[in-house]
Formats: structure tokens, C-alpha cells, sequence
């Protein structure tokens, strides 16, 4: 159980296009979801959390209307980087937990999406 | 504030037991999470604890003294494929994660 599928796996797109990327939970209903950013040899960093049916909670230093979430649904969470350049290549995870089975719940990760802006 | 420490890196041999530490200080606590991630890939799952005590679950164990705030992930029989980033997270009072940076763990033939 607690599958977290993550679409899609690798982008590679020019410089100033919008990217989404989406986040499900396959077998469980999430009210939150996650949002990871890693760099290259770097630590795993949390962008946002996403709350389902109202407004995403961001980290300090995160742009809110650059990394727009919605999560719409109880099973769907969307990340849509706007205007991507360059410096906003990297590894973005999205994770959510069953918290149908208590709040302490591990966070169970999707596979995550390799984005690459030329 | 919140602290979450692990060694940056650990080096062992195929074959070998490796144990990986991990210390905090956190806002309130519900529970410590050991994942596992390969170069390249998401975390994967490995171990929770919340009591005091050791976790056995095949080669993989996990310890917790809450007093101490320090818990350790213990790795029997390694293989070459026990190569990979191991992180340390910890559920404050809000039930958030914090995370530790991660230890690489290298292992020689």
C-alpha cells in the first residue's frame, strides 16, 4: 500500500516555458502532499506543503508564484514551475502519507521528475 | 531550533556491518524515520521508531533512546548495493518532518 506515483520522470524543455508536474497517491486518499527540491550532492529540501482544497504552504525563500500548487483533489497535487530558466534545473519529489492510519505516518515518496531547462 | 545530525560520509567493506548515527533536537517528537536513496532516485522507506529500543527487520535495524535524542541505523552483511544516501528524519510536535542532510555510504569490495 501507500503508492505515490510521480509524472512525468524527465523534462527537458527551453528556457521561459511553464512546466507541470503532477503528484498522485494511487491506494490512499492524501489531504497533504509534499514538494522536494534536490540539487546535485545536495540534502532534500521542502519547497511547499500542499493541502487539499485550499492554499499551499510555503518554505521561506520559495517563490509562491513561481512553483504554483494545486491539489484539487484528495489523490492529486500539481507543481507547475512558471517561466523555468536554467537555475531552476533539478530533482523535484513530491511524497504524501496515509494518514487514514495515523498521523504518524512515514511519507512515502514518488519517484520524482528530473527537470533540465536550456 | 531544530537540528537534525548525521556523518557527511561513511566508507565499508562487502560483507561488513556498518552503523549510521544520527543525533537531534527537535521541537517535540512522534516518531524517527530511517529512508534510503540511491543516486538518481527518491527516498525509499526503511524504518520507524518510536519507543525506546532497537527495530530488527532483516539486515536493516534501527535503534532509539529518546532521552538521548540519538537513534542509529545498523546494516548487517553488506552488499554492493547498500551503496546509497541514508536519512535521518524526525516528526516534531506538528507532525512535520525534519530532515538530516544524509550519510553516503560507500561500500569497497
Amino acid at each position: 500500500g501507500a503508492v505515490v506515483s510521480q509524472h512525468p520522470s524527465w523534462v527537458i524543455c527551453k528556457s521561459g516555458t511553464s512546466v507541470k508536474i503532477e503528484c498522485r497517491s494511487l491506494d490512499f486518499q492524501a489531504t497533504t502532499m509534499f514538494w522536494y527540491r534536490q540539487f546535485p550532492k545536495q540534502s532534500l529540501m521542502l519547497m511547499a506543503t500542499s493541502n487539499e482544497g485550499s492554499k499551499a504552504t510555503y518554505e521561506q525563500g520559495v517563490e509562491k508564484d513561481k512553483f504554483l500548487i494545486n491539489h484539487a483533489s484528495l489523490t492529486l497535487s500539481t507543481l507547475t514551475v512558471t517561466s523555468a530558466h536554467p537555475e531552476d534545473s533539478s530533482f523535484y519529489i513530491c511524497s504524501a502519507r496515509d494518514v487514514s492510519r495515523g498521523d504518524n505516518q512515514p511519507q512515502h515518496f514518488g519517484d520524482g521528475t528530473r527537470l533540465s531547462i536550456l | 531550533g531544530q537540528n537534525i545530525d548525521q556523518p557527511t560520509e561513511m566508507t565499508a567493506t562487502e560483507g561488513a556491518i556498518v552503523q549510521i548515527n544520527c543525533t537531534y533536537q527537535t521541537s517535540g517528537f512522534n516518531g524517527l524515520f530511517w529512508y534510503q536513496q540511491h543516486a538518481g532516485e527518491a527516498p525509499t522507506f526503511l524504518s520507524y521508531n518510536v519507543l525506546d529500543g532497537l527495530e530488527e527487520k532483516g539486515r536493516f535495524s534501527s535503534f532509539l533512546s529518546r532521552s538521548k535524542g540519538y537513534s542509529y541505523l545498523l546494516l548487517k552483511e553488506l552488499q554492493m548495493k547498500d551503496s546509497a544516501s541514508y536519512l535521518c528524519a524526525v516528526m516534531d510536535s506538528n507532525y512535520q518532518l525534519i530532515w538530516g542532510a544524509g550519510t553516503k555510504l560507500i561500500i569497497k569490495p
